[in-house]
């Protein structure tokens, strides 16, 4: 089983529909983030959490929450999608010493 | 603000020949350098990572990178690819904020090897 778990893998959507992005976790790590991937523009950090009690926002959180459930899981949502959020989505972790990232598979999201 | 710029966004390659995936970085303090490999369909995976010390880092896979601070880079290379390398390298760095690591993430460079 993966150490990050990300789903769905792929979902298809409306625009103006919420969608949750979910997240789950057996490394035992207490810092989570969520990054999009889109062509040419390599990956950019949209929210990450220290701990559940902490959730700060990334450089691109516009149109984006998160929830931290629990040191596990970690949820993003968008609240109404517009096709321009069509991207992939990775979930990431990383231990006390942040040096290295664990990365799920990745959730391909297509707003229509 | 801090950058990651890598300057070859596709490379096509020959089998069995050599490769060098260039990345430059912005930064006047301390930061940590790393190569992630994304295979198709994948998520990233952490290829090898420079923190302090030797300069020279390797991969187990036969990959190696080499800190140059004077140019700021931390260009990866493999003597001899391999099909199987077929994949997107996305250099990365991170450095302390205010005591929070942020990590960097440059637009990623495809590699494609030719049989």
């Amino acid at each position: 089983d993966a150490d990050v778990t990300q789903t769905p893998r792929n979902r298809i959507t409306k625009t103006g529909k919420r969608i949750m992005l979910e997240c789950s976790q057996t490394k035992g790590h207490d810092r989570m983030y969520w990054y999009r991937q889109d062509p040419g523009l390599g990956l950019r950090l949209i929210y990450y959490s220290f701990d559940v009690k902490d959730i700060n926002k990334g450089e691109i959180s516009d149109g984006y929450s998160v929830s931290r459930q629990a040191q596990a899981k970690f949820s993003l949502s968008l609240e109404s999608a517009i096709p321009n959020q069509t991207a992939l989505y990775f979930c990431a972790t990383s231990d006390h010493d942040r040096v290295k990232l664990f990365f799920g598979e990745g959730s391909r999201l297509t707003v229509l | 603000a801090q950058s990651v710029t890598q300057l070859d966004s596709q490379v096509p390659v020959f089998e069995e020949a050599p490769v060098e995936l260039r990345c430059n970085y912005s930064s006047s303090v301390s930061v940590y350098l790393f190569w992630y490999v994304q295979y198709p369909n994948q998520g990233l995976q952490l290829l090898l990572k420079y923190l302090s010390g030797s300069t020279l880092v390797e991969s187990i896979n036969g990959f190696e990178a080499e800190f140059n601070k004077s140019q700021t880079s931390f260009h990866l290379r493999k003597p001899s690819v391999h099909i199987s390398d077929t994949a997107e390298y996305f250099c990365a760095v991170s450095r302390t904020t205010s005591g929070t690591y942020k990590y960097i993430f440059g637009t990623g460079t495809r590699l494609k090897v030719l049989a």
